[in-house]
């Protein structure tokens, strides 16, 4: 069985900071495929990114980064110069052997002008 | 191009009535899932299909949970006798394949009354 743990339910942050989002993951499968999504106020979740198992480089896409760690099971999300329109529900996300995906609980980032 | 669409967007029953839900994949989207989102519960996988095989029906929470899926692209998700606690907000997703990120429609947010 797969398990994603977001540790952190609310962050609130003053536009222009930093905020990281935690993820813990755990599966007995050995290839395995991580996820962020957004879901604004709106409600229609977005694809952030997919990581494999094997593949441990972090990635920055813009503001966005992402710290992959085998060794601690984590896959760490960081806002940089967080702004207004970040605010939304993020959800870390893992899929195994069984091709369906296990969320996280999501953690609700509101950031204030 | 046109991403994954569902209908109705808000659907407000009586209890004990039955319900069916659509969505319609990206085109040339070999695999949906159906998930449902509720306060409770968060982000939960109900049902997936690949092609022509069989379905995972592992997430259905009862036997008043159906799907279909016809002619390899709309889906249709049937609630049969609606209880309060099938309240939710059910959501439809594709992807191109099994290991690829999956794509999520808007949503359909059904209340039992």
């Amino acid at each position: 069985a797969q398990k994603v743990t977001q540790a952190q339910t609310e962050i609130s942050v003053v536009e222009k900071e930093d905020v990281t989002l935690d993820c813990v993951y755990e599966t007995r499968d050995t290839t395995y495929y991580l996820f962020w999504y957004k879901q604004p106020p709106s409600g229609e979740l977005v694809f952030l990114i997919r990581r494999n198992s094997f593949d441990e480089q972090n990635e920055i896409s813009g503001r966005y980064s992402w710290n992959f760690q085998k060794s601690t099971s984590s896959f760490n999300f960081t806002i940089t110069a967080s702004q207004v329109v970040d605010s939304a529900v993020y959800f870390c996300a893992l899929r195994g052997n069984d091709y369906k995906l296990s969320f996280g609980a999501g953690t609700t980032v509101t950031v204030r002008a | 191009g046109a991403g994954v669409s569902q209908s109705p967007s808000n659907k407000v029953t009586e209890k004990g009535k039955d319900v069916e839900l659509r969505c319609d994949p990206i085109s040339g989207h070999t695999a949906l899932y159906w998930y449902r989102q509720s306060l409770g519960q968060g982000l939960e996988f109900l049902i997936y299909f690949q092609g022509n095989s069989a379905p995972d029906k592992s997430g259905l929470p009862s036997d008043r949970f159906s799907a279909e899926r016809t002619g390899g692209s709309v889906s249709t998700l049937t609630i049969q006798r609606t209880q309060q606690e099938d309240s939710a907000v059910y959501l439809c997703a594709s992807t191109q394949g099994g290991i690829y990120e999956q794509y999520f429609g808007p949503g359909t947010r059904l209340t039992v009354t």
